[in-house]
């Protein structure tokens, strides 16, 4: 595809219930991002992988969250037992290599945990 | 760790006024900076960069200058336009690729 692209564009779960989010990054991408995003603020680091592995996994807030890249190509995020305050926009972003390649983002899905 | 800090905003201008926005930084290394513009109801798009010092980034009109010595790097327009109107976001990148943005700054151009 032209873009980077996610689904859903909107969540609505209630709370304890788990969701799966997916990215499917411009084709030939090796490097793919997830950021959190709450309102009003810029996007938080969450988890980034180098094709299938996943270099680094710092910024995931606790371990209910967990993201995988199986294949190199789609990813998804899953966030296990929600809770409120996971609620934000989670944007995907994939990139042609290192430090100073831009950052192509997904429209993001909106999650909110009622 | 690595941090970028930019203008509070909303900034609103009226338009062909002339526009900054600051932006500065704080990282560990040599990292890479960018400017990504988000319109509404669209996503983050990458406005300009620049990933060395000294080096200036320009697009559509948008200027920003790497500036090493005072850990800067300030978004300009000359003229804006109602069509500019969107949240702007300073951002760094650092060789292991992770970005690390600044909390954005919107800006609404009344004609």
């Amino acid at each position: 595809g032209a873009g980077v692209s996610q689904s859903p564009r909107y969540k609505v779960a209630k709370r304890g219930q788990d969701v799966a989010l997916r990215c499917d990054p411009i084709s030939g991408h090796v490097s793919l991002f997830w950021y959190q995003q709450a309102l009003g603020q810029g996007p938080e680091f969450l988890t980034y992988f180098q094709n299938e592995a996943q270099l680094d996994k710092s910024g995931l807030p606790s371990d209910r969250f967990f993201a995988e890249r199986p294949e190199g190509s789609v990813s998804t995020l899953k966030i296990q037992r929600t809770q409120q305050e996971d609620s934000a926009v989670y944007l995907c972003a994939s990139s042609s290599g290192t430090g100073d390649s831009p950052l192509h983002f997904g429209n993001g899905t909106r999650l909110t945990v009622t | 760790g690595n941090s970028v800090t930019q203008m509070e905003g909303p900034v609103t201008l009226s338009e062909e006024a002339f526009l900054t926005i600051n932006c500065t930084y704080t990282a560990t290394g040599y990292p890479s900076l960018f400017w990504y513009v988000q319109y509404p109801g669209e996503g983050l798009q990458l406005l300009l960069k620049a990933t060395k010092a000294d080096d200036k980034g320009s697009n559509k009109g948008f200027e920003a200058t790497y500036r090493k010595e005072t850990t800067s790097f300030h978004l300009e327009k000359g003229s804006v336009q109602v069509s500019d109107s969107a949240v702007y976001f300073c951002a760094l990148s650092t060789n292991a690729g992770k970005s690390t943005f600044g909390d954005g700054t919107t800006l609404t151009v009344k004609p």
